[in-house]
């Protein structure tokens, strides 16, 4: 079946910093990816999607890229701010279902 | 723009009790789902619905039943409540079937069974 591993964590950075989040999948036929981000106290927001090897989804300063080689989708930002505090998921569907991976949290600190 | 409506935000059940989350969404979209989210095992779907008429078991059915009511609403219902059920719970909806679809969450249901 459809699975998907993403980076543990807590994760804590500073502001400006870096940010990745590792995230690979298993999956029969050709799915397509998506991250999902949750602020505290919400519900889960679509942030980028791709749906067929080498896409690159991008949005508010994120990207992620579909990597069929890797079965890989990570995610990447390269200055993180306060307010990208959240949980983010990584999420795979081949049909109309989604399968999530367990979440990382991200801390950023001022 | 309401998109996924579900109610209640906040319930606190005695074990057995039973109760109902209501959802709807104003999308018009034609699949919707209900997904409990726990900590460090992200969401995991519990019932789906791929169109009216036509309900489906996901991966944590047991303990749960649905009614896709008509096209806008789609209830989860707790016959008699079990603590393991504590959970967020969030109902979604998506416009078609198939790969690359979004699907749009609500704000989540809080639910404590004591």
């Amino acid at each position: 079946g459809n699975s998907v591993t993403q980076m543990e964590g807590p994760v804590t950075l500073s502001e400006e910093a870096f940010l990745t989040i590792n995230c690979t999948y298993t999956a029969t036929g050709y799915p397509s990816l998506f991250w999902y981000v949750q602020y505290p106290g919400e519900g889960l927001q679509l942030l980028l999607k791709a749906t067929k090897a080498d896409d690159k989804g991008s949005n508010k300063g994120f990207e992620a890229t579909y990597r069929k080689e890797t079965t890989s989708f990570h995610l990447e930002k390269g200055s993180v701010q306060v307010s990208d505090s959240a949980v983010y998921f990584c999420a795979l569907s081949d049909d109309y279902k989604l399968s999530f991976g367990a979440g990382t949290t991200v801390t950023v600190r001022a | 723009n309401a998109g996924v409506t579900q109610t209640p935000k906040f319930q606190v059940l005695k074990t057995g009790q039973s109760m109902t989350l209501q959802c709807a969404q104003d999308m018009n979209h034609n699949s919707m789902y209900w997904y409990r989210q726990d900590p460090g095992m992200g969401l995991r779907l519990i019932y789906y619905s791929a169109s009216e008429g036509t309900t489906d078991k996901g991966e944590v059915p047991n303990g749960y039943n649905v009614s896709r009511l008509n096209k806008r609403e789609f209830s989860l219902r707790l016959e008699s409540a079990a603590p393991s059920q504590t959970s967020v719970y969030f109902c979604a909806s998506s416009d078609r079937q198939g790969p690359g679809n979004t699907i749009y969450f609500g704000e989540g249901s809080w639910l404590t069974v004591v």
